[in-house]
């Protein structure tokens, strides 16, 4: 069975950092690309990062670029994102998605999600 | 970047109605169009993919259809469980968008 596990959240001053973990079983993890999805509070979904089975590609969202960083360590199956200079608008949950896949097709398309874990970002 | 706008943000219906839920993309993306259903505090749930191709488990009332900028998302007798948010998802470009989601709500 898949499972992808969420970490890290909690509450972070602006301009503050936290890192996320999403662990994840039941596949082949370094088969996968993988990609962070956020939602801010009664807002809707906002694609975020995104990176390779090997790691070797990753891509971000404009409104992260530069501030956020997708990592991923295949030996330990576990996705991360380290998130720098946060702000208020980054306040969210973040959930982990896998694509129905391995293959390179329809790669972001989002079959297997995390449960979530809470960003808040507040003095 | 694609836009994707859904339409309506909010619709009240009934136990047993036809619901159809709009998603236009500002340009061309193909078939490459998913559809979600999202529960309060849960993650979302992949209905369609490809437009048309129903999920596995999936009950069949749901169905999808559309390419290129206009796509739709049917319910085709809505039941108690289907009360939720939907969001559609373009997934052909660098950007991959969602639409900004429709609130199924019991009338």
């Amino acid at each position: 069975e898949v499972q992808l596990l969420e970490s890290g959240g909690g509450l972070a001053q602006p301009g503050g950092s936290l890192r996320l973990s999403c662990a994840a079983s039941g596949f082949t993890f370094s088969s996968y690309t993988m990609t962070w999805v956020r939602q801010a509070p009664g807002k809707g979904l906002e694609w975020v990062s995104a990176i390779s089975g090997s790691g070797g590609s990753t891509s971000y969202a404009d409104s992260v670029k530069g501030r956020f960083t997708i990592s991923r360590d295949n030996s330990k199956n576990t996705l991360y994102l380290q998130m720098n200079s946060l702000r208020a608008e980054d306040t969210a949950v973040y959930y982990c998605a896998r694509p129905p896949r391995a293959d390179g097709s329809e790669t972001y398309l989002f079959e297997y999600w995390g449960q979530g874990t809470l960003v808040t970002v507040s003095s | 970047d694609i836009q994707m706008t859904q339409s309506p943000s909010t619709l009240s219906a009934s136990v047993g109605d036809r619901v159809t839920i709009t998603c236009r993309a500002s340009q061309s993306i193909s078939s490459w169009l998913a559809w979600y259903q999202q529960k309060p505090g849960k993650a979302p749930k992949l209905l369609i993919y490809k437009a048309s191709g129903l999920e596995s488990g999936v009950p069949s009332r749901f169905s999808g259809s559309g390419s290129g900028t206009e796509f739709t998302l049917t319910i085709s007798s809505l039941q108690p469980d289907d009360f939720a948010t939907y969001y559609c998802q373009q997934y052909n470009s660098y950007s991959r968008t969602f639409g900004q989601g429709t609130e199924v709500e019991i009338k």
